[in-house]
């Protein structure tokens, strides 16, 4: 079957670095996504990868590696306005996405 | 950047009444757009795959008659709740490709529309 797993929550403090796994199992593989998500609001794009290695965009980076299944989302210089969830989401052969049930990321002063 | 626009952000109707939601690509043809719900603190669920033209493409488990998915235009689905009941209560999210498995891989969400059925 197709599953993602990543943690349910995290802790980290502000200013400090954390990364956030994810695994995956899908039929095909077009890509792994991040997107973070604020209570209430829709999700909003962070990154996509499809070639395994390191993306870096600002304060935050992207690793994918296909032959593990392992992506991880990193994030650095931490600010109280990350407190989001954070979803993993893999495309399969048919594009279709499978999502994480999200890590709930709490920042603390 | 590509613009998705859901409507209406918050919706509270009575139980019995059917609901629509719309959403549209502003700037952009979709062939194909997403619909999700999500239940609090839980992760986004497929509920269907709609498809310009042609029908919707529903996920194991969603009654088709009872979620209504219309793609009319290359620019608008619609969801329909119909017959809503309390728990059908949920927050709804489209999204939409402007092209299958594109460049940047980005798919944009609409706002969510959050229905509360009493």
């Amino acid at each position: 079957g197709q599953n993602i797993d990543q943690p349910t929550e995290m802790t980290a403090t502000e200013g400090a670095i954390v990364q956030i796994n994810c695994t995956y199992q899908t039929s095909g593989f077009n890509g792994l996504f991040w997107y973070q998500q604020h209570a209430g609001e829709a999700p909003t794009f962070l990154s996509y990868n499809v070639l395994d290695g390191l993306e870096e965009k600002g304060r935050f980076s992207s690793f994918l590696s296909r032959s593990k299944g392992y992506s991880y989302l990193l994030l650095k210089e931490l600010q109280m306005k990350d407190s989001a969830s954070y979803l993993c989401a893999a495309m399969d052969s048919n594009y279709q996405l499978i999502w994480g049930a999200g890590t709930k990321l709490i920042i603390k002063p | 950047g590509a613009v998705v626009s859901q409507h209406p952000s918050w919706v509270i109707c009575k139980s019995g009444t059917s609901v629509k939601i719309e959403c549209r690509s502003l700037d952009f043809q979709a062939t194909t757009m997403f619909w999700y719900r999500q239940f609090p603190k839980q992760s986004l669920m497929l509920m269907a795959t709609s498809n310009e033209g042609s029908k919707a493409t529903y996920e194991q488990g969603v009654e088709k008659d009872k979620f209504l998915i219309n793609h009319a235009s290359l620019t608008l689905s619609t969801l329909t709740v119909t017959s809503a009941h309390p728990e059908d209560s949920s927050f709804y999210i489209c999204s939409a490709h402007p092209l299958r498995g594109g460049d940047t891989g980005e798919l944009f969400f609409g706002e969510g529309s959050r229905l509360t059925v009493l």
